[in-house]
């Protein structure tokens, strides 16, 4: 079992909804970060929340909105997704977002725009 | 691009062989480097790291050597069980950066 729990596990949704994927952890991390996996490829990441702060946004669609209500949670809103959007979307966290410090993973939301 | 990459997609071995996974990096201001096991199904999970002012560094089961001259990181699992059988990604990330840059990754395959 991984310390940070996402949820849903698995997500199918029309191109015109509205979803929320959630993601928490309770090991006092500051820092939290969403990527975006597709089959067969590495993690990419998408946000990094820093002391719940957005600190990076890796040029991500805005039809993704991510937010974070407290140090524990992370919430990436959906939107207007496209078939492209399907993927494993991983949440991380890590005591700060500083280097040198490892990266917890959850086991991800799989999401599939119909 | 990627700064970091491996050297072979996929990897087979026998059941209590030696595994060694590579992988380059291109960047020398990274100074940091992680290794993840994902399964399938799951998200990566950590298996060890190593700074850039170490060359060696051992867990259970597992060593990662840093080359940083050649700029090559390794992997190596002492014999090697079927539940080691995962995909392995590399990860590095720059000093003061919030980034960690994966690898492609290697799909390790361990035959009973």
């Amino acid at each position: 079992d991984t310390e940070v729990t996402q949820t849903p596990k698995h997500l199918v949704m029309g191109m015109t909804n509205k979803k929320s994927l959630k993601c928490e952890q309770h090991m006092g991390h500051r820092a939290m970060y969403w990527y975006k996996q597709k089959a067969k490829k590495p993690p990419e990441l998408m946000f990094v929340y820093s002391y719940e702060k957005l600190s990076i946004n890796e040029s991500v669609p805005s039809r993704f909105s991510p937010e974070c209500p407290n140090s524990s949670l992370l919430n990436l809103h959906l939107h207007a997704l496209q078939p492209e959007d399907s993927a494993l979307y991983l949440c991380a966290s890590s005591q700060t977002s500083y280097s040198n410090q490892p990266q917890h993973f959850g086991d991800g939301t799989r999401l599939s725009i119909l | 691009g990627e700064s970091v990459g491996l050297h072979l997609p996929t990897l087979s071995v026998q059941e209590g062989d030696n595994s060694i996974i590579n992988c380059a990096y291109s960047n020398s201001a990274s100074d940091y480097f992680i290794w993840y096991k994902q399964e399938s199904g799951k998200g990566p999970q950590f298996i060890i790291d190593i700074r850039s002012n170490m060359d060696k560094r051992q867990g259970q089961r597992v060593t990662v050597l840093l080359n940083k001259t050649v700029k090559h990181l390794s992997l190596q699992i002492a014999a090697t069980q079927p539940g080691d059988s995962a995909v392995y990604f590399c990860a590095e990330s720059q000093g003061g950066s919030e980034k960690l840059v994966f690898g492609k990754g290697t799909k390790l395959t361990v035959n009973p």
